[in-house]
């Protein structure tokens, strides 16, 4: 069984940092895309980020380009989210989520989510 | 970049096949595949179509994806109503760059 498991959220001042990890386990880590995907509390989804099972090829957001940066350690099967200069408006739950086959679009196993709160 | 414009809300009576739909506002609908997630209250999304209309393994086929290249949209029609189907619901695709959007979610309520 598929499992992902977030963690890192928190309460965090803006213009902070934070920086989010994901835990696969029960697939071959290494061999998947992941994404980062958040969603304000009763509001939408927003995807966030995206990285090849080898690294080489990383997408983002307009909204967090230039402020976030994605990450992997396939030896470790973790995905990380690194969070600088937040804002109060990525306050928001993030969901890692693993694709569902190599060349997917589209997620089939997602974490349960960790809460990140921007605010003073 | 696109946007993906779905109704806020849509209901139905148990027994009953009602239709959500996903509109892109640029670009073609059928160049990029849709996907169709289910989210219920205090609960991660789930996949329930993928690729414009293949069912995830445990997907009931009461759930069916489809691409309608005239209005330049997608549907998800579910058909059978449960109780259980309450939930809601967002289309998500991409872009060339592999960039995603989903669309803005659809509540379900089942009468």
């Amino acid at each position: 069984e598929v499992q992902l498991v977030e963690s890192g959220g928190g309460l965090v001042q803006p213009g902070r940092s934070l920086r989010l990890s994901c835990a696969g386990a029960g697939f071959t880590f290494g061999d998947y895309t992941m994404h980062w995907v958040r969603q304000v509390p009763g509001k939408g989804l927003e995807w966030v980020s995206s990285i090849s099972w080898n690294s080489f090829t990383i997408a983002y957001a307009d909204s967090v380009r230039g402020r976030f940066t994605i990450s992997r350690d396939n030896a470790k099967n973790s995905l990380y989210l690194e969070m600088n200069s937040l804002r109060t408006e990525d306050t928001a739950f993030y969901y890692c989520g693993k694709v569902g086959t190599y060349f997917a679009n589209y997620l089939d196993s997602w974490g349960q989510g960790t809460l990140v709160t921007v605010s003073s | 970049n696109f946007m993906l414009t779905q109704p806020h809300s849509v209901s139905g009576s148990p027994g009953e096949t009602v239709a959500i739909s996903c509109t892109r506002s640029s670009g073609n609908i059928d160049t990029r595949y849709v996907q169709w997630y289910q989210q219920r209250p205090g609960s991660a999304p789930t996949n329930v179509i993928y690729e414009d209309n293949q069912r995830p393994s445990g997907v009931p086929d009461r759930f069916a994806g489809s691409i309608d290249s005239s209005s330049n949209s997608a549907s998800l029609i579910i058909s059978g109503l449960k109780t259980e189907d309450e939930a809601d619901y967002y289309c998500q695709s991409y872009d060339d760059n592999n960039l995603w959007v989903f669309g803005g979610g659809t509540k379900l309520t089942v009468l």
